[in-house]
This record gives C-alpha cells, structure tokens and sequence, in this order.
C-alpha cells in the first residue's frame, strides 16, 4: 500500500463544473496536508493547507480532511481552463517528512 | 514566485561523475527541504537541513548527500550518477521544520 494515494487521472471536467480530486494515506500520525498544483515543465505551487477535521475554504478552492477515514479531497468550483493541471497530494508525518501522491492529472474543457 | 531559486536549470551528466545542485531559500526561511521528482511520479523526499544540520531523511543512498550554509542555502550532492538519478530536483524552503514548504523552480538533471 502506498502512503499516499491519489487517482491518476486523467479527470476531464467541463468549465464552470466542480472538479473533485481525492487522497488517502496510510499513516495516522499525519498531522498536517497540503495540496500543491503543478504545471508540465514546472515546480510544484502550494494551493491549500489544511490541519483539522472538515473544511477550509479559499476562494474556489476547498479542501476537506476526515482524519478517521484518512482522507482529504480538493473541490475546484466554477472550474477554468487555467485550472488544467497535475494536483498533487502532500501529507507532513513528523513534520520533516513530507509524503507526496503521485498527482491527479486535471484537463478543464472550454 | 516563492522567492525560492535553484541553480542550474538544466544539467547534462554522464553515469558516473558527480554533480552539485544549488538552492537559496525565501528570506526569513531557516528550513531547505530536497526531493527528487522522476516523470510522472510525485515528488520523493531526500533530506531536510535545519539550521545547517539534517534534520530528516528519507530513502536514498547515502552517495545523496546535502549542505546548508549560515545563511540558510543548501547544497545537494550526487556522487557516482546512475541513469536513474536522471529526474527533475526540487528544493522546498520554510520558515522551521513544521511549517509550509514552497517550492524553487527546480534544477531538471539528465544522466546519460
């Protein structure tokens, strides 16, 4: 089992829907978990963070964490064509130990 | 832009020789994380340095070796490159060990 999972993808989304990407992990220590967008050729940009149980909003991005069920998605509402992009996963153990899935490839369609 | 930076951008080795990547980290940023990121693939802890000392490590070889200055740049090293070591490396900085990292814009290493 890997410790951090995500769907490859590729998800295929029209604009304007809701883009909803998912992961699990394995550790239960986790304390902390991150979600970071990267576009081909470049590095990795943070998106969220987020540390407790439930939801954290910023701006069409939403991320939720169930620590029970070890599993923590990212909603894209009114998702764009910009919004095409590899989302990847990251998961902080004993926080020098960043976990990372291996990316769920996004395609928003115009 | 994170503020983070990485040199160089791109590097061409053959198996066998050595390289040394080169990152400065955020202003006010004590922590500099590496990972390696082969294609397709997320990206794989190498180490952290914490105030000039590591401070975690994951699963690589100890030819992966690693530096952090005074002022909080770091250095990665590869010793004796395998074709396999070819892959994109990606400096994280943050301001302490628990805190967010956010990425430089990597240094793409090609072994042949």
């Amino acid at each position: 089992q890997k410790e951090v999972e995500q769907n490859s993808g590729p998800l295929s989304v029209p604009e304007g829907a809701i883009a909803s990407l998912n992961c699990t992990y394995s550790d239960r220590v986790s304390q902390s978990f991150f979600w970071y967008r990267q576009y081909s050729g470049k590095s990795p940009e943070l998106i969220m963070s987020i540390y407790s149980n439930g939801d954290k909003e910023d701006g069409r991005f939403t991320a939720q964490l169930n620590k029970a069920s070890q599993y923590v998605s990212l909603l894209i509402r009114d998702s764009q064509p910009s919004d095409s992009a590899t989302y990847l996963c990251a998961v902080g153990r004993n926080n020098n130990d960043m976990r990372f899935g291996a990316g769920t490839r996004l395609t928003v369609k115009p | 832009e994170t503020g983070v930076t990485q040199s160089p951008t791109h590097l061409i080795k053959t198996r066998g020789q050595q390289v040394t990547l080169r990152c400065s980290s955020q202003s006010g940023h004590n922590t500099v994380s590496w990972y390696q990121q082969a294609l397709g693939q997320g990206p794989q802890f190498i180490f952290q340095y914490y105030r000039e000392e590591e401070n975690g490590r994951g699963n690589f070889p100890p030819r992966f070796s690693g530096l952090q200055f005074p002022n909080y740049s770091s250095e990665l090293n590869v010793n004796a490159l395998e074709l396999d070591d070819s892959a994109l490396y990606l400096c994280a900085s943050s301001p302490g060990g628990r805190e967010t990292q956010y990425f430089g814009p990597g240094t793409r290493l090609l072994v042949l």
